[in-house]
């Protein structure tokens, strides 16, 4: 069975800062890795994936993330914040099929001007 | 990227009655399709896995019988929620999953906000 640690609840920043969003996870066997954001009262849009390759991913609205096999984790980043980053985001495993996605609990992002 | 409606994006009903919520994949077909449930300020379940053509599978520990799912075509599926309780009340959100080049991946529904009174 895999599983998600998201370590951060929620994580503060100041606008027009660097952040970086944790994530790690367990599994047996090799996985697909994702990070989602879902805005308030709206469903979950896909901001990146590691399927395979490059450990490096780019991702929409200038996020990245970095597969780290070793130490089992997939953290998100972002050089430079913006306010309209405001979200919960979500970080997901699924096995080689993609047939079913298991969450990391959220993180809560909030942008201070 | 790929799109999925879903419909009504609030619905608020009387306790005992059934709410339908649908999911539609508007630009792709997509045979398998998810429905989570979500509370206030938590991450989303997996409620079940709905194949078009057979019968959805359900995670342990929800009922079939209370949350009926048809997957009737390669573009919706639907979530029928029976002699709902207040209880009920969540956030349900639907994915539909994009098969290609060897990778998979699920695309999210806006949600539905059900509130039994």
């Amino acid at each position: 069975a895999q599983s998600v640690t998201q370590l951060d609840s929620q994580v503060p920043v100041f606008e027009e800062a660097p952040v970086e969003l944790r994530c790690n996870y367990s599994s047996s066997v090799s996985v697909y890795l994702f990070w989602y954001v879902q805005y308030p009262n709206q469903g979950l849009q896909l901001l990146l994936k590691y399927l395979s390759g490059s450990t490096l991913v780019k991702g929409i609205n200038g996020f990245e993330a970095e597969f780290n096999k070793s130490q089992t984790s997939f953290h998100l980043r972002k050089p430079s914040v913006h306010i309209s980053d405001t979200a919960e985001y979500f970080c997901a495993v699924s096995d080689l099929g993609a047939q079913k996605l298991v969450f990391g609990q959220g993180t809560r992002l909030t942008i201070n001007p | 990227g790929a799109v999925v409606s879903q419909h009504p994006s609030r619905v608020i009903c009387k306790s005992g009655t059934s709410v339908k919520i649908e999911c539609r994949s508007l630009d792709f077909q997509a045979t398998t399709m998810f429905w989570y449930r979500q509370f206030p300020k938590q991450s989303l379940m997996l409620m079940a896995t709905s194949n078009e053509g057979s019968k959805a599978t359900y995670e342990q520990g929800v009922e079939k019988d209370k949350f009926l799912i048809n997957h009737a075509s390669l573009t919706l599926s639907t979530l029928t929620v029976t002699s709902a309780h207040p209880e009920d009340s969540s956030f349900y959100i639907c994915s539909a999953l994009e098969r290609g080049g060897g990778t998979d991946t699920q695309y999210f529904g806006p949600g539905t906000r059900l509130t039994v009174l």
